[in-house]
């Protein structure tokens, strides 16, 4: 069974600081892995999607990484805004085409940007 | 607006009444799924649509809860005599189908309140 661990589980930085979020999975056989964003009591925002055969993907001050063999990737964020403060998910498809391509999340790395 | 909708956008229900959501995918979307947050959790996977075909379900989706996708566009979650541990924020996403169909979108998510 899949399992996804994000780390730390919540985090506060000064405004304009560089930051790196953590996810780690356990089956390394996926199809791909999505980041999101969600704003408190609000449903989910896409950020970027990386396929399995991708090692980054860029938007903007936005920086995701893959390595799929050790199940790990890092979404980096530049120069730190406020309005970045959110909880910050990582998800995962399966593989296997035959599953109904369910995403599997970690529980959120809770993210305040202080001025 | 052509992202996912979600209906109401918050419902707040005795023990043991019926309730009911809506979600309308985007259009053309024939991928649609289900899933439930808990507070300070990532969403877990309900159940999974592809067209008006209901192909997957999760343990978590005990009898009183069923899904329709009657004309493969709206779906609707109905709860039947609901628990206060069906307190949570209730996410509906769709995805287009074949290649296309990398990412997942979600909508803004029915929080349910159980008193």
């Amino acid at each position: 069974k899949q399992e996804v661990t994000q780390i730390p589980a919540a985090l506060s930085v000064p405004e304009g600081e560089n930051l790196v979020l953590n996810c780690s999975f356990t089956d390394s056989a996926i199809y791909n892995l999505q980041w999101f964003r969600q704003d408190p009591g609000k449903g989910l925002t896409s950020l970027l999607l990386i396929q399995s055969s991708q090692r980054e993907q860029t938007s903007g001050r936005l920086n995701a990484s893959l390595d799929k063999s050790s199940g790990r990737s890092t979404l980096y964020i530049a120069a730190s805004q406020p309005g970045d403060s959110a909880t910050y998910l990582c998800a995962v498809r399966p593989g296997n085409t035959g599953t109904a391509s369910k995403l599997t999340f970690g529980t959120g790395t809770r993210l305040q940007v202080t001025l | 607006d052509t992202g996912v909708s979600q209906d109401p956008r918050h419902k707040i229900t005795k023990r043991g009444q019926n309730v009911t959501f809506r979600c309308d995918p985007i259009s053309e979307h024939n991928r649609l799924y289900w899933y439930r947050q808990t507070l300070g959790q990532g969403p877990e996977f309900l159940t999974y649509f592809q067209n008006e075909a209901q192909l997957e379900k999760s343990r978590l989706l005990s009898d009183r809860f069923s899904a329709e996708r009657p004309k493969g566009s709206f779906s609707t979650l109905e709860i039947q005599r609901t628990e206060q541990g069906d307190s949570a924020m209730y996410l509906c996403a769709s995805r287009a189908p074949g290649q296309r169909g990398n990412e997942q979108f979600f909508g803004p998510g029915t929080r349910l309140t159980v008193l």
